[in-house]
């Protein structure tokens, strides 16, 4: 199947700072990316869905200028989490999928634990 | 609102053939059917998409049936290390890129010794 990476697999920041996770398609272009966060035993939740060339669309609830998106290239999406606080640390997860095909590829998701 | 219902939790033992059905009442003509692994700490892995009748692969078995409304997922032989939430989910591709896949809770299946 498709490859989807992320970087970094773990941050660990102050709170108050900034943090910027990276998701790539490694051998597929993808106009279209998803953000999802996932508390501990719990499910994934969709935060965003992040549009080559354009801005993002936000899941109701979620702040677009704390979760900032970026998808400046057709296998580069962004998410910054601005001025992170202790109850924004959470596996944050991304997801793309080929052109014209109805499979979707997961990342292998981001710790972020805010201090 | 997720699209889709599972059972929240399975046990099995080693060696048994595990069946995890998902209810999709509102399954869209376009939409496809996935099942998603996903291990503590990793990102959801695929293991198989279909849109009607059976689908098959190495590593498990897909059963729809003619009204979609639902479909089986199918481990045959399964193991310790298919211990692991399972999560069933409906969406198609579009024009300009692709429909949201809004993941519901999930079955958690335990393989016992």
């Amino acid at each position: 199947g498709a490859v989807v990476s992320q970087h970094p697999s773990w941050v660990i920041c102050k709170s108050g700072t900034s943090v910027k996770i990276e998701c790539r398609s490694l051998d597929f272009q993808a106009t279209t990316m998803f953000w999802y966060r996932q508390f501990p035993k719990q499910s994934l939740m969709l935060m965003a869905t992040s549009n080559e060339g354009s801005k993002a669309t936000y899941e109701q609830g979620v702040e677009k200028d704390k979760f900032l998106i970026n998808h400046a290239s057709l296998t580069l999406s962004t998410l910054t989490v601005t001025s992170a606080h202790p109850e924004d640390s959470s596996f944050y997860i991304c997801s793309a999928g080929p052109r014209r095909s109805d499979t979707q590829y997961f990342g292998p998701g981001t710790r972020l634990t805010v201090l | 609102l997720a699209k889709t219902t599972q059972p929240i939790s399975m046990d099995s033992y080693e060696g048994q053939e595990v069946n995890i059905t998902c209810s999709h009442n509102n399954i869209a003509t376009n939409d496809y059917i996935t099942w998603y692994q996903q291990f503590p700490s990793q990102g959801p892995r695929f293991i198989i998409q279909g849109y009607k009748t059976k689908v098959k692969n190495e590593v498990a078995s897909l059963f729809i049936p003619a009204d979609r409304k639902s479909s089986t997922l199918s481990l045959p032989r399964v193991s310790l290390s298919d211990t692991a939430v399972y999560y069933c989910l409906v969406g198609a591709s579009d024009y300009g890129g692709y429909n949201k896949l809004i993941f519901g809770a999930g079955t958690r299946l335990a393989v016992h010794p």
